[in-house]
C-alpha cells in the first residue's frame, strides 16, 4: 500500500495568514493526489484533484501543488470558515489511502 | 446533482455482521463511475473499504477483504456494504461516496452524510 504522511497533525494560524499543509507519499505517484476538507460532524468536502486542479465552487484562496512524492495544499489568506481538518488522498493505485489529517485551528 | 444517503443499524453486536445501504439520487448508479465505502473511527482518519462498478465488479482493501462484501442493486439505484465478524475496532462513521473518474484521474465526490455504527454488546 502507498502510505500518505502529512507532516503536521495540527496547525494554528490567524485570519489572513498564508498556510501550507504538506503531504508525502511513500513512493512516486505522479500527480495523483486529491485534497479534502472535513469539519466536525460532517462528511469530507472535495477541494482539489490531481494535485493542483481546483474543484468548481472552491474559493480561489485554496491551491495545490506538487508531483512525485511531495505535495502541498496552500490557503493564501485564511478565513474563519477554513478551520477544519484537511486530508490528502492518493488515487495512483488501489487501495486508495489517505493522510492522517492536519487539523487547522484559527 | 447526485446525492448519496446511507442507512442501516447504528448498533451491531460483536461477531455479528454490519450491513449498510447507500441510495443514489439525482443520477444513475449505472454511470461510468465506481461507488465506494469509506470509514472513519471516532477521532481518527479515513480508511477506504472498497468499491463496486454497476456491472458488479468489486475491489476491496486487502486489510478488510476477507470480511467485506459490496453489492449493487441497479433497479433500486443503490449499493450495499456487509462487514462480517465485527469487533469494537470496526466502530466508525461509515460513508458512501462516488469515485468520480475522468480519463485516468479519480476522486471521491460526492459523499453521503455518514452513519455511525457502534459495535457493542
Amino acid at each position: 500500500d502507498i502510505q500518505m504522511t502529512q507532516s503536521s497533525s495540527s496547525l494554528s494560524a490567524s485570519v489572513g495568514d498564508r498556510v501550507t499543509i504538506t503531504c508525502r507519499a511513500s513512493q512516486t505517484i505522479s500527480s495523483y493526489v486529491n485534497w479534502y476538507q472535513q469539519k466536525p460532524g460532517k462528511a469530507p468536502k472535495f477541494l482539489i484533484y490531481v494535485a493542483s486542479s481546483l474543484q468548481s465552487g472552491v474559493p480561489s484562496r485554496f491551491s495545490g501543488s506538487g508531483s512525485g512524492t511531495d505535495f502541498t495544499l496552500t490557503i493564501s489568506s485564511l478565513q474563519p470558515e477554513d478551520s477544519a481538518t484537511y486530508y490528502c488522498q492518493q488515487s495512483y493505485s488501489s487501495p486508495y489511502t489517505f493522510g492522517q489529517g492536519t487539523k487547522l485551528e484559527i | 446533482q447526485v446525492q448519496l444517503q446511507e442507512s442501516g443499524p447504528g448498533l451491531v453486536k460483536p461477531s455479528g455482521t454490519l450491513s449498510l445501504t447507500c441510495v443514489v439520487s439525482g443520477g444513475s448508479i449505472s454511470s461510468s463511475n465506481w461507488w465506494s465505502w469509506v470509514r472513519q473511527p471516532p477521532g481518527k482518519g479515513l480508511e477506504w473499504i472498497g468499491e463496486i462498478y454497476h456491472t458488479g465488479i468489486t475491489s476491496y482493501n486487502p486489510s478488510l477483504k476477507s470480511r467485506v462484501t459490496i453489492s449493487v442493486d441497479k433497479p433500486k439505484n443503490q449499493f450495499s456494504l456487509k462487514l462480517a465478524s465485527v469487533t469494537a475496532a470496526d466502530t466508525a462513521v461509515y460513508y458512501c461516496a462516488r469515485l468520480t473518474t475522468v480519463v485516468t484521474k479519480n476522486w471521491f465526490d460526492p459523499w453521503g452524510q455518514g452513519t455511525l455504527v457502534t459495535v457493542s454488546s
